[in-house]
C-alpha cells in the first residue's frame, strides 16, 4: 500500500496561512490524495481531495506537485478552531480502504 | 441530513466480558466501516460492511466481529475483552465505499474502557 509521510506537529499563529506538507513518493497514477482532520474529542472529518490539479473548497486548498510525489494542504487563514490532527491519505484501486498514518498535529497560537 | 450516530458514547467493561457497539449511518449510505483508535497505534481499520456483507477486513483477531442490517445500521462486537481493547471505536459511513473520491463521514465514536 502506498504510504504517506507527514511531520509530527506544526505550529502557526492565528489568522496566518498554514501549509501542511505530505510526501507520497510511491503514489501510483490512479491514487487520489485525501485529507481529513480530527478535532479534539471528535471523529475525523473530510477536508479535501485531489488527483493531479490543485483543488480549492471552502475549507482549504490542496496543492499537488507536478510529479505527484508530494502535496500541501493550505489553510488560508487559520483560526483556533483549526487546531486538529491532519491526515494525508492515498486512495487507489489497490486500496479502497483509507490507510491512516500518524498525521500532523496542528497547534494554533493566539 | 442527520450525521453518523454511535451508541453508547462511553462504556466501561471488565476483562473477559463482551461488548456490542452500534452505528447508524447517514441516510442513503450503504457502506459502514469500523476503526479502532488508540494513542499508540493511531487509527486502524477493523472491517467494512456493504449491503449486509463484510466486504473488507483489517488485521484484527476473531474476537472482533460485526454485522450490518438491511437498513444499513451496523453493530460491532468484541468478545473476551482484554485491557488492550481500551480505545475509541469509530464508525464511518459512505455512499458505496468504492469510489476513489468517496467521502467517509465519521461518527463521534464510542470510548471503551476495559478494567
Amino acid at each position: 500500500d502506498a504510504k504517506t509521510t507527514q511531520p509530527n506537529s506544526m505550529e502557526s499563529n492565528e489568522e496566518e496561512p498554514v501549509h501542511l506538507p505530505c510526501n507520497h513518493s510511491t503514489i501510483s497514477g490512479t491514487d487520489y490524495i485525501h485529507w481529513y482532520r480530527q478535532l479534539p474529542s471528535q471523529g475525523p472529518e473530510y477536508v479535501i481531495h485531489g488527483l493531479t490539479s490543485n483543488v480549492n473548497n471552502r475549507m482549504a486548498s490542496l496543492a499537488i506537485a507536478e510529479d505527484r510525489k508530494s502535496s500541501t494542504l493550505i489553510l488560508h487563514r487559520a483560526t483556533l478552531r483549526d487546531a486538529a490532527v491532519y491526515y494525508c491519505i492515498l486512495r487507489g484501486r489497490s486500496n479502497y480502504q483509507l490507510i491512516w498514518g500518524a498525521g500532523t498535529k496542528l497547534i494554533i497560537k493566539p | 441530513k442527520a450525521g453518523v450516530t454511535q451508541t453508547p458514547r462511553y462504556l466501561i467493561k471488565t476483562r473477559g466480558q463482551q461488548v456490542t457497539l452500534s452505528c447508524s449511518p447517514i441516510s442513503g449510505h450503504r457502506s459502514v466501516s469500523w476503526y479502532q483508535q488508540t494513542p499508540g497505534q493511531g487509527l486502524q481499520f477493523l472491517f467494512e460492511y456493504f449491503s449486509e456483507t463484510q466486504r473488507n477486513k483489517g488485521n484484527f483477531p476473531g474476537r472482533f466481529s460485526g454485522r450490518q442490517f438491511s437498513n444499513s445500521r451496523s453493530e460491532m462486537n468484541v468478545s473476551t475483552l482484554e485491557l488492550g481493547d481500551s480505545a475509541l471505536y469509530l464508525c464511518a459511513s459512505s455512499f458505496d465505499g468504492l469510489g476513489l473520491t468517496d467521502t467517509q463521514y465519521f461518527g463521534p465514536g464510542t470510548r471503551l474502557t476495559v478494567l
